[in-house]
């Protein structure tokens, strides 16, 4: 079985940099993989913020940035706000078995 | 504006059936691979399945929970996406998103709740 691996919980402090990791059970994570990230705050739907490693959506504002670090997909933010904090999950493309897999998610805390 | 409005969800006991509905706006559907995402309650999201364009097939493909239980289809004449949900378990109690396939649309719909309980 196909795991995806995410830090459980990061803190940050406001105007900080936080990067977040995404790790695959089968070896290094490549643009192959697709990677996706998404945004999920209490009680609301989860928010697409980046697709395809490092492509940011119209909304997604440009202090977020996606990335390959070390074989792995990562997700960092550059002078974090207080509305950054959510639950981000990532999401990576498995294309011999044509499926998606999510990361468990990073509870990311900005105190 | 794009919209996906889910409806269908409700209570189910366990061995019954669901059918979820997605009814999109604002985008060509017909042009679009769409995707179904869970949430268990309090848990993270999990990919269910997905339906590619009539143009490239139709075909779909599932996560390994719901292979053979689950049925995606669409009804482009209707701008709307089916869950078919069979022999349903406790275990798929969740909130139900409706997608656009991960990549550069990234749209999501505000969720249904399924409840499989005796």
């Amino acid at each position: 079985q196909t795991v995806v691996t995410q830090e459980p919980s990061l803190t940050v402090s406001p105007g900080g940099t936080v990067t977040l990791t995404c790790a695959s059970s089968t070896g290094a994570v490549t643009s192959g993989y697709f990677p996706n990230w998404f945004q999920q705050k209490p009680g609301q739907a989860p928010r697409a913020l980046i697709y395809s490693t490092n492509n940011r959506h119209s909304w997604t504002p440009a202090r977020f940035s996606g990335s390959l670090l070390g074989g792995k997909a990562a997700l960092t933010l550059s002078g974090v706000q207080p509305e950054d904090e959510a639950e981000y999950y990532c999401l990576l493309y498995y294309g011999g078995a044509q499926l998606w897999v999510f990361g468990g998610g990073t509870k990311l805390t900005v105190l | 504006e794009v919209q996906l409005v889910e409806s269908g969800g409700g209570l189910v006991k366990p061995g019954g059936s669901l059918r979820l509905s997605c009814a999109a706006s604002g985008f060509t559907f017909s042009d679009a691979w769409m995707s179904w995402v869970r949430q268990a309650p309090g848990k993270g999201l999990e990919w269910v399945g997905r339906i590619k364009s009539k143009d490239d097939g139709g075909t779909t493909d599932y996560a390994a929970p719901v292979k053979v239980r689950f049925t995606i289809s669409r009804d482009d004449s209707k701008n709307t996406l089916h869950l078919q949900m069979n022999s349903l378990k406790t275990e798929d109690t969740a909130v139900y998103y409706c997608t656009t396939d991960p990549g550069s649309r990234g749209y999501w719909g505000q969720g249904t709740l399924v409840t499989v309980s005796s």
